[in-house]
Parts: structure tokens; sequence; C-alpha cells
């Protein structure tokens, strides 16, 4: 069965500082990952994505992740953060071949000025 | 610029009452999809549908209903709202086949049921 885990409910930090949002996942095959954004009573909004090649992807607003497959995870990672950032943030899976994504639970990005 | 247009942005019901949320996508994409979003709960699909008046339940199918008449529009049925279908409703639409291109999500509906 194909899951996605999302460990921290919540991620506060300082404004300026770098900012990691785990993700890890479980799935029989090789799937395509994506990070999504939600800011307050909106839809999500794709923010990147790991299809194939270079592990280290770069997404909107100079976020980027990085695929491991030996650890299964695919972390989102922003060197500086903004308030601006702050958000909610999910994590998702899909086999290729698929039409259904699996969504981890969110997590909320707080930056504090 | 391609949009999922979610016919109401807050939408308030009385309980017993049926309930339309209607979606609409532009893009031609086959596969649509209602989720409902609920605090520590994350995205829990309801429903959805990969082609014309085909459905699929999701994960939390019960109390709702879905109609597909026509490629791009989408409507999630509450067929008499409880206060416990209180919550925030996205449609989500995508290509079939492949997953590369993810899904394209509307605005959200924040429904709340007195």
């Amino acid at each position: 069965a194909q899951s996605v885990a999302q460990p921290e409910d919540q991620v506060n930090v300082a404004e300026g500082n770098p900012l990691t949002v785990k993700c890890t996942y479980s799935v029989s095959g090789n799937p395509y990952l994506f990070w999504y954004v939600q800011y307050p009573n909106r839809g999500l909004q794709f923010l990147l994505k790991y299809i194939t090649g270079d592990n280290l992807v770069k997404g909107s607003y100079g976020f980027e992740a990085e695929f491991n497959k030996s650890q299964t995870s695919f972390h989102l990672k922003k060197p500086s953060a903004l308030v601006s950032d702050s958000a909610l943030y999910f994590c998702a899976i899909i086999l290729y071949n698929f039409n259904k994504f699996y969504f981890g639970s969110g997590t909320k990005l707080n930056v504090k000025p | 610029d391609v949009k999922v247009t979610q016919s109401s942005r807050y939408l308030v019901k009385r309980t017993g009452e049926k309930v339309f949320l209607e979606c609409v996508q532009d893009m031609d994409h086959e596969n649509m999809f209602w989720y409902r979003q609920d605090p520590g709960l994350g995205l829990r699909l309801i429903y959805f549908s990969y082609d014309v008046k085909m459905k699929e339940k999701g994960d939390i199918p019960e109390g709702y209903s879905v109609s597909r008449e026509k490629k791009e529009r989408f409507s999630l049925i509450l067929e008499s709202a409880s206060t416990n279908q209180t919550s925030m409703y996205l449609c989500a639409s995508s290509f079939s086949g492949t997953g590369v291109f993810g899904y394209t999500f509307g605005s959200g509906t924040r429904l709340t049921v007195v």
C-alpha cells in the first residue's frame, strides 16, 4: 500500500533562517513526488515535483526539494525563509500510470519576523 | 490561465438541506476529484471520476453522491446536510493515464451546516 508521512504537524522558523519540511513515503514502484502549498482559505497550489533525473529539484518562490531514494524521502527546503512562506505544505506521491495521489497530512510552516 | 473553478467560496446551509457543490475545469482533463479537508485529518478523498458518467468511491463517500454529465463539470451532492459535513471542500482535476502533471486544484468551498 502507498503512504506518505509528514512527521511534523508544525515547523517554526525565524525569518532569514533555512527551513526544512520533511516528507517520507512508502510505495511499491517508482513514484512521482510533489509538493503543494496552501494559503489560508485557498486551494492547493503546485510548488515543485520530482519525475526523474537530478535529485535536487527547484520550484516556485525559491523552494527546492531533494529526492533520496535510499531513504525514501523528499524533503522541502529553502535557504532563507520569509514571513510570507507561512502556510500549510502537503507532500504527495503518484505512480506514473495511476490517476490518484496519496497525500501527507500536511505541515504548517510558521515563519516569525 | 488554466483553471478549476468552484462555484462558491463560502456556503452556509441548514441541517437536512440538499446541497450542491459545483466544480468546472477548462483544461479538458479526464479525471476529477472531490476532497474534504479538516484540521488534523489532512485531505480525504470523497469521490472521483475518470470519465463522463463514471464515478468511483473514495475513502469517505458516506453521505455524499456525485454527478458528471459533462467532461468539464463534476458536482458533489450532500443528500441531507448534517453538521458533521461542515468542512472545506476541494475539487481537483488531472489528465488520465499519467501522473506527471499532477493535479490542479480549485480555490475551495468552505461549507458550514447549521
